[in-house]
């Protein structure tokens, strides 16, 4: 299958301070998407891109289709406690229909 | 708009029993996918389902198999169960072609023992 690499495994930030985290894959896809999950519960939405190029906002999140179409990025402003997560990065690869193939997740501790 | 839900939460079983999950989909939803999340890894696409037929499978043996019932409503079958079966399953409902995303059901999570 195809392989999604995300990256940092795990961040430790400050209260306040702004996260970066990127999803690369070895092939093009045609759908990025960003969850959130928390202990004990599935996978929640956050942001979906449908286009190369594409930056989407939800709050103070901010993500990006990447232009290669093999990576996107995820950022969130001023970090709060309620940040805290597990972070996956999934795509649609065109090729096998609607299969999302998801990340590895970037483990975010905020210390408030 | 009620969302996904899953049954039962948590199980045990039997290395070599069977195993059925149940997922019903968020309303309007009528493509159902399910995924395997082992412990610290990111969730493994295993099937999915659309209008009562399989519509992709992932790398899973077949003692893998699901339904997909008139309602939209869905089940994943798993026969022989193995310790490495144990993981936390997802039931995700879309639209067809996965626009807009999938949203997830809070799991089921199996142990095998």
């Amino acid at each position: 299958g195809q392989q999604l690499n995300q990256s940092p495994q795990s961040m430790f930030i400050q209260e306040g301070e702004d996260v970066s985290m990127n999803c690369t894959s070895s092939s093009i896809f045609n759908t990025w998407l960003w969850y959130k999950q928390d202990p004990g519960e599935g996978p929640v939405l956050l942001i979906a891109l449908y286009k190369a190029g594409e930056l989407t906002s939800n709050g103070r999140l901010t993500a990006q289709f990447g232009i290669t179409r093999k990576d996107s990025f995820l950022n969130i402003s001023a970090s709060i406690p309620s940040d805290v997560g597990i972070y996956f990065c999934a795509g649609l690869y065109s090729n096998t229909g609607n299969q999302f193939y998801f990340g590895t997740g970037t483990s975010l501790t905020v210390i408030p | 708009e009620t969302g996904v839900t899953q049954s039962p939460t948590h199980l045990i079983k039997t290395r070599g029993q069977q195993v059925t999950l149940r997922c019903s989909s968020q309303s309007g939803h009528n493509t159902v996918s399910w995924y395997q999340q082992a412990l610290g890894q990111g969730p493994q696409f295993i099937f999915q389902y659309y209008r009562e037929e399989e519509n992709g499978r992932g790398n899973f043996p077949p003692r893998f198999s699901g339904l997909q019932f008139p309602n939209y409503s869905s089940e994943l079958n798993v026969n022989a169960l193995e310790l490495d079966d144990s993981a936390l399953y997802l039931c995700a409902s879309s639209l067809a072609g996965g626009f807009g995303g999938y949203t997830f059901g809070s799991g089921t999570r199996l142990t095998v023992v």
